[in-house]
């Protein structure tokens, strides 16, 4: 069965370091999605992509986040500048078309130190 | 905020059916009912959605009302890997103009018990 995968499952940084999160949507899914958990909270939706764009965003989802399909397989999302409080689980999601299932994969554990 | 209201926890013996209920009482007519869960900080697992009818797939069963406005998750012989928090999530499934973001609650937690 097609999974969406995520790499890597675990990440360390230090507060105003630069990272990318790595997911692999199931392949033949036009539209994807990027969602974070802090510990102990809710799931909150951060942006959602297709053809190559942003197609909503919350407002967690400021200039310091960004997203890329940068080839035919991966989409990532990119944190310029770390917080502490951008410490969380990350998880991409794809869906199909627009406002079908959507399928989680596994999530980042990213950690700000 | 969510549009839906769910107990915070249940508890269910190992091999009994789970009853996990849901109210959205201001679901509206092109709304569709959907049913996630997270095992322990794992990724949201999709197990069922619904319009009007009951659907019933291989994980579980959705009964809706006859007006929409709640709906019931079951799990027909829980086991104890069912241990999970449940969400249930209304949203518009379609094209144009429709968010397609999903707006998680704090869902139930339900706890199978051996």
């Amino acid at each position: 069965e097609p999974e969406v995968t995520q790499t890597p499952s675990h990440q360390v940084t230090q507060m105003g370091q630069e990272v990318i999160l790595r997911c692999v949507p199931i392949s033949n899914h036009l539209y994807f999605y990027w969602y974070r958990q802090i510990l102990g909270q809710k799931v909150e939706f951060l942006v959602s992509f297709y053809n190559n764009e942003i197609s909503e965003k919350s407002e967690i989802f400021d200039d310091q986040f960004s997203v890329e399909r940068p080839d035919g397989s991966n989409f990532t999302l990119k944190i310029r500048s770390t917080k502490l409080e951008d410490s969380a689980m990350y998880f991409c999601a794809s869906s199909g078309l627009a406002g079908e299932t959507q399928y989680f994969g596994p999530g980042t554990r990213l950690l700000v130190l | 905020d969510a549009k839906t209201t769910q107990p915070t926890s249940m508890d269910c013996a190992e091999g009994r059916a789970a009853n996990l209920p849901c109210n959205h009482s201001t679901i509206s007519g092109n709304e569709y009912v959907y049913w996630y869960r997270q095992i322990h900080s794992q990724g949201p697992q999709y197990i069922i959605h619904g319009l009007k009818n009951n659907e019933t797939n291989e994980m579980a069963s959705l009964i809706i009302t006859e007006d929409r406005k709640s709906s019931t998750l079951i799990l027909p012989h829980a086991t104890l890997r069912d241990t999970a928090v449940y969400y249930c999530i209304v949203r518009v499934v379609g094209y144009g103009g429709a968010t397609n973001k999903l707006i998680f609650g704090t869902g139930t937690l339900l706890a199978v018990q051996p």
